[in-house]
């Protein structure tokens, strides 16, 4: 079974730029989600879709990330403008539905904003 | 709301030793589930156990073994006989919600394992 894919696996940009990141999740996961991890702390929710609905994004900074999932398969997240405090690691998830089983993260996506 | 901590920020070991890595969450559902996840230096997580609230089983894989004690809200994670391959970031995770399709994972900070030959 395909994992969780990312890309680009690496990205850096200067302050105030524009910065998209693609996910694919497994085939057949309705849910997915996207995390932040900045360097030295766990990941953190930014957004969960079910299918091409939004679940929650209470903690997504409207002013600047946005995230869609058109179909229900894959999805992008946009940062615009960026800042220096979005550098970190940005994790997409995917999971079958409730439950908890076969939660799988992808390699992430490593962006540094200078 | 929940919240999960992990008190150890880093812990060397020597090759062969034991170690525990400790986990104590906060939450007021009854319904929840924990998750241990591995993440070495190439980054990505790796899935390492889910166990939900209602069955306090300890479980052992290898040389991995868990202990839940709902009493004190923990889910500890014992290493035996650490290798230098167990070296990397390990993160405890709670999820609450499950029944209503809400199933965000909330990490603690993690602990950096060390593992020296």
């Amino acid at each position: 079974e395909a994992g969780v894919a990312q890309s680009p696996r690496y990205k850096i940009i200067e302050k105030r730029q524009s910065v998209a990141f693609w996910c694919n999740p497994i085939s057949g996961h309705a849910t997915l989600y996207w995390y932040q991890q900045i360097l030295g702390q766990g990941p953190k929710l930014l957004i969960q879709f079910q299918n091409n609905g939004v679940v929650d994004d209470s903690q997504l900074p409207k002013d600047r990330f946005s995230a869609e999932r058109l179909k229900g398969v894959d999805s992008t997240l946009k940062i615009q403008p960026a800042k220096l405090e979005d550098s970190a690691v940005y994790l997409c998830a995917s999971s079958p539905g409730t439950g908890g089983y076969g939660y799988t993260f992808g390699s992430g996506t490593r962006l540094t904003v200078v | 709301a929940q919240k999960v901590t992990q008190a150890q920020t880093e812990i060397s070991v020597v090759e062969k030793e034991d170690v525990t890595l400790d986990c104590v969450y906060e939450t007021r559902d009854t319904t929840y589930y924990l998750f241990w996840y591995k993440q070495p230096p190439s980054g990505e997580l790796v899935f390492l156990i889910r166990r939900n609230s209602f069955d306090e089983q300890n479980e052992i894989s290898g040389r991995y073994s868990w202990n839940f004690q709902k009493s004190t809200s923990s889910f500890n994670f014992t290493i035996t006989a650490s290798q230098v391959v167990d070296s990397a970031v390990y993160f405890c995770a709670l999820s609450e919600g499950w029944d209503s399709g809400y199933s965000t994972l909330t990490f603690g900070k993690g602990t950096m394992l060390l593992v020296s030959p």
